[in-house]
């Protein structure tokens, strides 16, 4: 059973164009993240919500907005796309926001804006 | 405010030989340390952690000490196999910091056969 899982894997779009990213984890954990992962690999925090409260808003431009409906899920939906914005987006989750705690990371989704 | 900073890559060596990448941190406090290792294709797992000072973390043949004194986390193998290409990415977490973490660049590794 995968533990944190996101569709989809890949993604090709128009800028301009709308999209969402979806992310689901099994694992009864609290909280979920999302990042960015750039060309060089370095890794950006963007959100993270507890019990489907957010507690992490870094500064990410507001086309960019989270949502998620229950606990297990955390969706990502993008508006009017940019170049800039091609990337690998990781989702992740840990058991709660505890500093101690792992996070367990999906499998990414590589986006690409033509 | 928070910030790791990690050996630049890349890092290339032969297999069976000695890996060191290194990790300094800064941080008030007693944060928690992480190493995160991203296969290619793949997203991010644990590796290794340690939650306070002078704890070891160790997981398949890797170490790496929570040293307070030099603010330091240092990965090391003593001999490395081919499977352990991938990037490595050295973390930590506060407790006041509601979960977020601070990753370093990313060290990319390379080993051949």
């Amino acid at each position: 059973d995968t533990a944190v899982s996101q569709t989809p894997k890949y993604l090709v779009t128009q800028m301009g164009n709308d999209k969402s990213i979806k992310c689901e984890q099994n694992l009864g954990h609290d909280t979920m993240y999302w990042y960015k992962q750039d060309s060089k690999k370095f890794l950006k925090i963007m959100f993270s919500y507890n019990n489907k409260e957010l507690i992490i808003n870094e500064t990410v431009p507001n086309r960019f907005s989270p949502k998620s409906p229950d606990k297990a899920h955390l969706n990502l939906h993008i508006n009017s796309l940019e170049l800039g914005d091609s990337a690998v987006y990781f989702c992740a989750s840990s058991r709660d926001s505890n500093s101690q705690e792992t996070q367990y990371f999906g499998p990414g989704t590589r986006l690409l804006v033509l | 405010g928070n910030s790791v900073t990690q050996m630049e890559g890349p890092v290339t060596l032969s297999e069976e030989a000695f890996l060191t990448i290194n990790c300094t941190y800064t941080a008030t406090g007693y944060p928690s340390l992480f190493w995160y290792v991203q296969y290619p294709g793949e997203g991010l797992q644990l590796l290794l952690k340690a939650t306070k000072a002078d704890d070891k973390g160790s997981n398949k043949g890797f170490e790496a000490t929570y040293r307070k004194e030099t603010t330091s986390f240092h990965l090391e193998k003593g001999s490395v196999q081919v499977s352990d290409s991938a990037v490595y990415f050295c973390a930590l977490s506060r407790r006041t910091n509601a979960g977020k973490s601070t990753f370093g660049d990313g060290t990319t590794l390379t080993v051949k056969p």
